[in-house]
């Protein structure tokens, strides 16, 4: 079964910049969405279609992809960016949807 | 602003079938943009996508519980359910009921859950 593949945990100072990566070969054929979830919250969405944004998301939030990899990009990461963070695509037969395990992201 | 809700038992036991709904507000489920989605999350694990139905019945169901789910809608009540048959303590876990795009752009589909319920916690137990 096809899968999508996340660190399970990143680290990144107050203010500077990180990525966080997702990697499965379904990336190459169809557009990653990305997700932000706080502790005892529902998931919210920050990405959609790769690099589209949601109204009301900071524009420190981007996303990328190339190849087998979408990339959740936070400029200058702030206090309250601190959370796990998914990526969703398609499996293989591209019927079902696939989440991948999740990134926990520190902010130092 | 579209709202979601779930609501159904917060422990159910070993074998027997878990039923969840959710209700809509602030529009209508019965829309051809959109699909209505279930996902649950183990405690301390990951997201995992159970199902997703759209406006004319048609369901899609996450294959390593196919055998098990049902998603079914009410567009008179406005809600949409989930029923997981022979439970067991591996589906404790909160679920989520959420509004699931697909779409196309730039000629790649995409899929995106853009609005979630709160969710409700589900324990399996005796």
């Amino acid at each position: 079964s096809s899968e999508l593949t996340q660190d399970p945990a990143v680290s990144v100072a107050l203010g500077q910049t990180v990525s966080i990566t997702c990697q499965g070969d379904t990336l190459k054929s169809y557009y990653a969405s990305w997700y932000q979830q706080k502790p005892g919250q529902a998931p919210s969405l920050v990405i959609y279609a790769k690099d589209r944004r949601p109204s009301g998301i900071p524009d420190r939030f981007s996303g990328s992809g190339s190849g087998n990899t979408a990339s959740l990009t936070i400029t200058g990461a702030q206090a309250e960016d601190e959370a796990d963070y998914y990526c969703n695509s398609r499996d293989r037969s591209g019927t079902h949807v696939l989440f991948g395990g999740g990134t926990k992201l520190t902010v130092l | 602003q579209l709202l979601l809700r779930e609501s159904g038992p917060g422990l159910v036991k070993p074998s027997e079938t878990l039923s969840l709904s959710c209700s809509v507000s602030g529009g209508s489920i019965s829309s051809n943009s959109f699909y209505r989605a279930w996902i649950r999350q183990a405690p301390g694990k990951g997201l995992e996508w159970i199902g997703s139905i759209y406006h004319s019945g048609t369901t899609y169901y996450n294959p390593s519980l196919r055998s098990r789910v049902t998603i079914s809608e009410d567009v008179s009540q406005n809600q949409f359910s989930l029923r997981l048959s022979s439970v067991t303590a591996a589906d404790t876990a909160v679920y989520y009921c959420a509004r699931h795009v697909y779409d196309i752009l730039s000629g790649y589909y995409f899929d995106s859950f853009d609005v979630w319920g709160q969710g409700t916690m589900v324990a399996v137990s005796s």
